[in-house]
């Protein structure tokens, strides 16, 4: 089944205690890209990859880190997270960077709390 | 920059009713618009989508048309059900990097039985 899977789905952290947030896709997409949800403000790009070693900053990427080592994976990093990363995040992959379009797969999300 | 605007929820409609979600975009060029919906504890899903003026989406009774002229891309649905509870996205993407997606803030909307 082609999907878009995150790890782990609920997370409640301290600050300051790094973590990651895995993401893979089965589909062979060469475009993936990190979004956090909040109340009001929709969903925000935080980093994307236009394919494996090219990562590039979205709209709110400060305090966050990513990586794209292989084509299928790209984790999310928090070296230190703070109370005002507490989101709902979103992985998504989409076929290619060009072409409009494109329709864009998620992941089922990953909510973080951070103490 | 691009924006998307989305009337504010909740909505909350009788099994059977009309419903329509307005949003408005701004961009440079011609971008592709969507709508996305999001069930309760799931991700999003596409719902439907239109690449070009006056290309209608369509996709499980919902629909929209790209109005340039009104930079508008309203969902509308006939009759709504109770499955159709769920947060619903208008989301453009921009012509120059056509996998970034701008997202309006969202529509959470409610079927009463």
């Amino acid at each position: 089944e082609a999907q878009v899977t995150q790890n782990p789905r609920y997370l409640i952290t301290v600050t300051g205690k790094k973590l990651t947030v895995t993401c893979s896709q089965n589909m062979n997409h060469e475009y993936m890209s990190w979004y956090r949800q909040d109340p009001g403000l929709g969903l925000r790009q935080i980093y994307y990859s236009m394919n494996v070693e090219v990562t590039d900053k979205g709209d709110v990427p400060e305090g966050y880190k990513v990586s794209r080592k292989e084509k299928r994976n790209f984790p999310l990093i928090l070296e230190s997270p703070s109370p005002n990363q507490t989101s709902l995040y979103f992985c998504a992959s989409t076929p290619s960077s060009s072409g409009q379009g494109k329709t864009q797969y998620f992941g089922p999300g990953t909510r973080l709390l951070v103490l | 920059g691009d924006s998307v605007t989305q009337m504010e929820g909740p909505v909350t409609l009788s099994e059977e009713a009309f419903l329509t979600i307005n949003c408005t975009y701004t961009a440079t060029g011609y971008p592709s618009l969507f709508w996305y919906v999001q069930y309760p504890g799931e991700g999003l899903q596409l719902l439907l989508k239109a690449t070009k003026a006056d290309d209608k989406g369509s996709n499980k009774g919902f629909e929209a048309t790209y109005r340039k002229e009104t930079t508008s891309f309203h969902l509308e649905k006939g009759s709504v059900q109770v499955s159709d509870s769920a947060v619903y996205f208008c989301a453009l993407s921009d012509h120059s990097s056509a996998s970034k997606i701008i997202f309006g803030s969202g529509t959470r909307l409610s079927i009463r039985p």
